[in-house]
């Protein structure tokens, strides 16, 4: 079975620092992996994905992810965070099979002025 | 382009009654699959739609049922409703078939009391 898990709960960083948000995942074949954001009250953004290729995988709003196979991670990352970048951030595997996503519990993110 | 649109944005329902959940797909997406975003949880997979066929279906009951139209927009219905089922219902377009992302519409809120 495919899965995704995010160990954090939630991520506290101040204002121009650098973010990461953590995800492991498991699968069964090739992993196409996502990241999703999601404001209150909104249904989810898609930020970015990984088929193949690169291992760092750069994304919108200047958010990258970095591809680890040997430690099945799928950490997101940004260089410099905004306090506009507080939202729930969902990390994803597609089955390949099925193409449905399955998701991980989540990661609310709180970036402080 | 007008992305992924659901309707109603929120309904409230009482317990044993049926509801229907609409949602029109992004331009150019033939594919629309179903999640249900429970409160504090990540979206889970309740089935997709693609040439007007339910093509896969997740661990839901027989009470949740779906249809596409011929336009490629779809119905999400849930009948004998529980106070489980509250929770925001999320349509997902994507084109048929290779890797492209999933959109999201911004959700539909059930409230069952």
């Amino acid at each position: 079975a495919q899965s995704v898990a995010q160990p954090e709960d939630q991520v506290n960083v101040a204002e121009g620092n650098p973010l990461t948000v953590k995800c492991t995942y498991s699968v069964s074949g090739n992993p196409y992996l996502f990241w999703y954001v999601q404001y209150p009250n909104r249904g989810l953004q898609f930020l970015l994905k990984y088929i193949t290729g690169d291992n760092l995988v750069k994304g919108s709003y200047g958010f990258e992810a970095e591809f680890n196979k040997s430690q099945t991670s799928f950490h997101l990352k940004k260089p410099s965070a905004l306090v506009s970048d507080s939202a729930l951030y969902f990390c994803a595997v597609r089955d390949y099979r099925t193409d449905k996503l399955i998701f991980g519990t989540g990661t609310r993110l709180q970036v402080f002025p | 382009d007008a992305g992924v649109t659901q309707s109603p944005t929120h309904l409230i329902k009482t317990r044993g009654q049926q509801v229907t959940l609409r949602c029109s797909p992004k331009s150019g997406h033939d594919t629309v699959s179903w999640y249900q975003q429970a409160l504090g949880q990540g979206p889970q997979f309740i089935f997709q739609y693609y040439e007007e066929e339910e093509r896969q279906r997740g661990n839901f009951p027989d009470r949740f049922s779906g249809h596409q139209f011929p336009n490629y927009s779809s119905e999400l219905n849930v009948n004998a409703l529980l106070l489980g089922d509250s929770a925001l219902y999320l349509c997902a377009s994507s084109p048929g078939g290779g890797l492209a992302e999933a959109f999201f519409g911004q959700g539909t809120r059930l409230t069952v009391v």
